[in-house]
Parts: structure tokens; C-alpha cells; sequence
């Protein structure tokens, strides 16, 4: 059972555009979600992230977005610059939940077109 | 000056081995953790140690044995590889949520396991 989905392995988009990568979570208990970032070879590095407090968290061309009702999480990137060019992991955790670590999506392939 | 640094990076054996990937961290973190990613690329939590205390062993078979011989450091063992062991393992370090702490994790570049 999947807690949090990323339905999109992949998403293509032109440089200088807005890139938009979803995310979708089922446990009501996440309050806490991320954004990760991977290059090929390496491990993924934090992006950005959100709490359930907020709806909108936003850092330089980067912005999260947060639905709570519908359970839903989008990350913005604008404009999109051939460097983005990564695997896109959302994650999801509960605040205050100890050492449980993050749960993961599958992943979102984002490929910046010159 | 690696913040989480993980050896081998790469690991090619045979069905049966006992083989083991070792991690460190230089972050001053209390937690430390072992994640796979499998062919299908989710990232699955295996275990997580705080304070040389397992936390968490998400169903994880026998077979893999973390071992922290310090705050450190957590290192995984695996005994009798099997085909299906074969996948990328990340380790990495946070402190605990709570507070004004939300568990961000800080990753290492992976160890690529193959199974043959």
C-alpha cells in the first residue's frame, strides 16, 4: 500500500518553462512533507519542504503547494533551467513521530528540453 | 568532506555470500537509517537506529543485520545474498522530529548491490 504516490514516472519540459510534479498521500497522519532531489549516482538531497500548517512554501524558482483536504502536494519550479533535470522523490512524515524516518513516492522523472 | 558516506559505492557477488556495507556520518546526528531502492525505485525504509537503539525493522528478513558500533556510524550486514537482494541501499542520518525539528534526512550516495 502505497502512503504517497507520485503517478507520473516521468515529465518532460522546455527550459524556461514551469515544471509541475504531483504528489498525492493517503495517511491523514502526515503532517510534514518534502521534496528530494536526485541526480544519477548519487543520493537524494533535500529541496524544499512544507508543513500542514501552511498551504504554500516557496524558495527562490521552487515553490510547494499543499492541499490538505484533497490530500494532494505539487512542487512549482519557474523557471525550469536544464539543471533540474533530476528524479523528483516527495516524502511525508509525522512530526514528532521519533526516528520513524520519511515515507517515500516512487519518483518523478523531470527532463529539461533546451 | 562527505557529510554521509557510504562503501562500497558499487558491490558485485555471488548468490550465498555474506557481504557488508559500511556507513558513516559527520553531521552530529542521532539517527541514523538504511533505505533500499528496488527495481521499481520506491525508496523503503529497512531499519533506523537512535542512540545504538534499533527503532525501526520494517519486515525486514533475518538476513540483514544492522550493527552500530557508534552514534556514527551504522553499518548493514547481509548473510546468504539472495537474487532478489539486489538493489541500491542508501544510508542516512537526522535528528529526530520533534520540536522544531522535522526529521530531514541527509543522504548518502548509495551502494549498488548485485546479486548474480
Amino acid at each position: 500500500d502505497q502512503q504517497v504516490k507520485q503517478n507520473s514516472p516521468s515529465l518532460s519540459v522546455q527550459e524556461g518553462r514551469i515544471s509541475i510534479l504531483n504528489c498525492d498521500y493517503t495517511n491523514s497522519m502526515f503532517d510534514y512533507f518534502l521534496w528530494y532531489k536526485k541526480y544519477p549516482a548519487e543520493g537524494p538531497t533535500f529541496l524544499i519542504s512544507i508543513s500542514s500548517i501552511k498551504d504554500k512554501n516557496e524558495d527562490g524558482r521552487f515553490t510547494v503547494f499543499l492541499n490538505k483536504s484533497a490530500k494532494h502536494l505539487s512542487l512549482h519550479i519557474v523557471p525550469s533551467q536544464p539543471g533540474d533535470s533530476a528524479v523528483y522523490f516527495c516524502a511525508a512524515s509525522v512530526v514528532g513521530g521519533g526516528a520513524d524516518g520519511l515515507t517515500f513516492g516512487k519518483g518523478t522523472h523531470l527532463i529539461i528540453q533546451p | 568532506d562527505t557529510a554521509v558516506s557510504q562503501t562500497p559505492k558499487y558491490l558485485v557477488t555471488q548468490m550465498g555470500n555474506d557481504k557488508s556495507i559500511k556507513c558513516e556520518q559527520n553531521l552530529g546526528h542521532d539517527t541514523m537509517y538504511w533505505y533500499k531502492q528496488d527495481s521499481k525505485k520506491f525508496l523503503k525504509i529497512m531499519f533506523s537506529y537512535n542512540n545504538k537503539e534499533l527503532i525501526i525493522n520494517e519486515t525486514v528478513p533475518n538476513r540483514f543485520s544492522p550493527k552500530s558500533p557508534d552514534k556514527a556510524h551504522l553499518n548493514l550486514h547481509i548473510n546468504s545474498l539472495e537474487l532478489g537482494d539486489s538493489a541500491v541501499y542508501f544510508c542516512a542520518s537526522s535528528r529526530p522530529s520533534g520540536g522544531a525539528d522535522t526529521g530531514e534526512l541527509f543522504f548518502g550516495e548509495g551502494s549498488r548491490l548485485t546479486v548474480l
